[in-house]
């Protein structure tokens, strides 16, 4: 089945530097990679997600990219604000309807100010 | 408000007794799904629903039920509990296409004595 790993686990950056959280899976055949921010005590909220026949994908300060290749996606938050302190976890799902989902272990991001 | 309903938000409970926690979405969604989440291992599906009577294993079904009669009910039982299923758990809802954001409810904190 499909494995999820995630790096690093914890990542601290200062006030307007960028961050950059990287995940590898192992099934070739996963074709959906969501990535989702988790505040202490909050439910998870999906903030970008990108599927296999596209590269990259942008949404304001945040941006994925995808290789197929190597079978990574990397999650790039630019000009980081103390509220992107949470916790991220990015997923891949190994069907066309992303019904089966596999989560990676997370990243803790803090953004000192 | 389209919202993702969980009940308990909170429980204490003993080992072998049998207990259910309901999951409702007011949104239509075909698409349901239980999580629980463990400190370092991420979220974990247990069970999911692409639609009513249509109900599939995750990667961590054992020890736990699922039922979808009703569209906008997924309820999560546990026959008889053990101590390794204290977690937090997490339902979520979507519409059926993968393009289509989960939403996640607030949470049950389980803890089996």
């Amino acid at each position: 089945g499909e494995n999820v790993e995630q790096h690093p686990s914890t990542l601290s950056v200062q006030e307007g530097d960028s961050a950059v959280i990287k995940c590898t899976y192992s099934d070739s055949a996963s074709n959906y990679f969501p990535w989702y921010k988790q505040e202490l005590g909050k439910r998870p909220q999906l903030i970008i997600d990108i599927r296999s026949n596209v590269g990259e994908k942008k949404d304001q300060r945040i941006a994925v990219t995808l290789n197929k290749t190597a079978k990574h996606f990397s999650l790039h938050i630019t000009e980081t604000q103390p509220e992107d302190s949470a916790v991220y976890f990015c997923a891949g799902s190994l069907d066309n309807y992303g019904q089966n989902f596999v989560f990676g272990p997370g990243t803790r991001l803090s953004v000192l100010p | 408000e389209a919202q993702v309903t969980q009940n308990p938000r909170y429980l204490i409970t003993v080992t072998g007794k049998k207990l259910t926690v309901t999951c409702s979405q007011n949104m239509n969604h075909e698409y349901m799904s239980w999580y629980r989440q463990d400190p370092g291992l991420g979220l974990r599906q247990i069970y999911y629903s692409m639609n009513v009577e249509v109900t599939d294993k995750g990667d961590v079904p054992e020890g736990y039920k699922v039922s979808r009669k009703e569209k906008r009910n997924f309820p999560l039982i546990l026959e008889s509990p053990s101590p390794n299923q204290t977690s937090l758990y997490f339902c979520a809802s979507r519409f059926g296409t993968v393009d289509q954001p989960q939403h996640f409810g607030d949470g049950t904190r389980l803890s089996i004595l």
